[in-house]
């Protein structure tokens, strides 16, 4: 099956920081999505991003399909940034399965 | 307002009986999923169903059973033969194609003891 992973694994800012937030994948997909789970365990859909460029507020995400891979960038982070970043992925015309990557831990900091 | 409930919240259970976990959705989805979260670790896919009277075997299916009479209801079944049942157990639900969003409900933190 596919193959997602997450980079970096863990990441502490500085509050008012920027940070990219990596996730590879090893086949061609029709849906990736970007999570947000919270301390409380809540998952927030961040973005559904298949490919191209999208923004809301302070956080966007642009996905190379053709590279395989997608980026979350977070802009003047804040302590409620903070949490586990989720990508997931599938692939296939059909498929209904995602697939997620184990995440990336992010702290910010006063 | 639409959405997923997962209930209960937090669920504790003596090690050896059967416990079956909540879902219920109002946004209309054909698909719903289970997942479950181990701490420190990324989500794990246990069963999922694509329409009413059919579901399919994820990654982890061993000790668990789901069924799926209602459209918006999807209950999880952790029986006595799943070797590690403590965990987070995370109900989601999307439209019955592939390039739709998957809804996550807050989840149901489940203690065996």
């Amino acid at each position: 099956g596919i193959q997602v992973e997450q980079s970096p694994p863990d990441l502490i800012l500085q509050e008012g920081a920027n940070s990219t937030l990596r996730c590879n994948f090893s086949d061609s997909v029709n849906n990736l999505q970007w999570f947000h789970q919270n301390p409380w365990g809540q998952l927030i859909n961040l973005f559904y991003i298949p490919s191209g460029t999208k923004q809301n507020g302070r956080l966007s995400a642009t996905t190379v399909a053709t590279e395989r891979y997608s980026l979350l960038y977070i802009s003047s982070s804040q302590t409620t940034d903070s949490g586990v970043y989720f990508c997931a992925v599938n692939s296939g015309a059909g498929s209904y399965q995602l697939t997620f990557g184990k995440g990336t831990k992010l702290s910010v900091i006063p | 307002d639409g959405g997923i409930t997962q209930s209960p919240k937090y669920l504790f259970r003596k090690e050896g009986q059967n416990v079956t976990l909540s879902c219920e959705q109002n946004l209309n989805h054909d698909a719903m999923y289970w997942y479950r979260q181990d701490p420190g670790q990324g989500l794990r896919l246990i069963y999922y169903s694509q329409i009413v009277n059919d579901f399919q075997k994820g990654d982890i299916a061993e000790g668990y059973s789901v069924s799926r009479e209602k459209k918006e209801s999807f209950p999880l079944t952790v029986t006595s033969a799943q070797k590690n049942p403590t965990a987070f157990y995370l109900c989601a639900s999307k439209r019955g194609d592939s390039f739709s969003p998957l809804h996550f409900g807050n989840g149901t933190r489940l203690t065996v003891t």
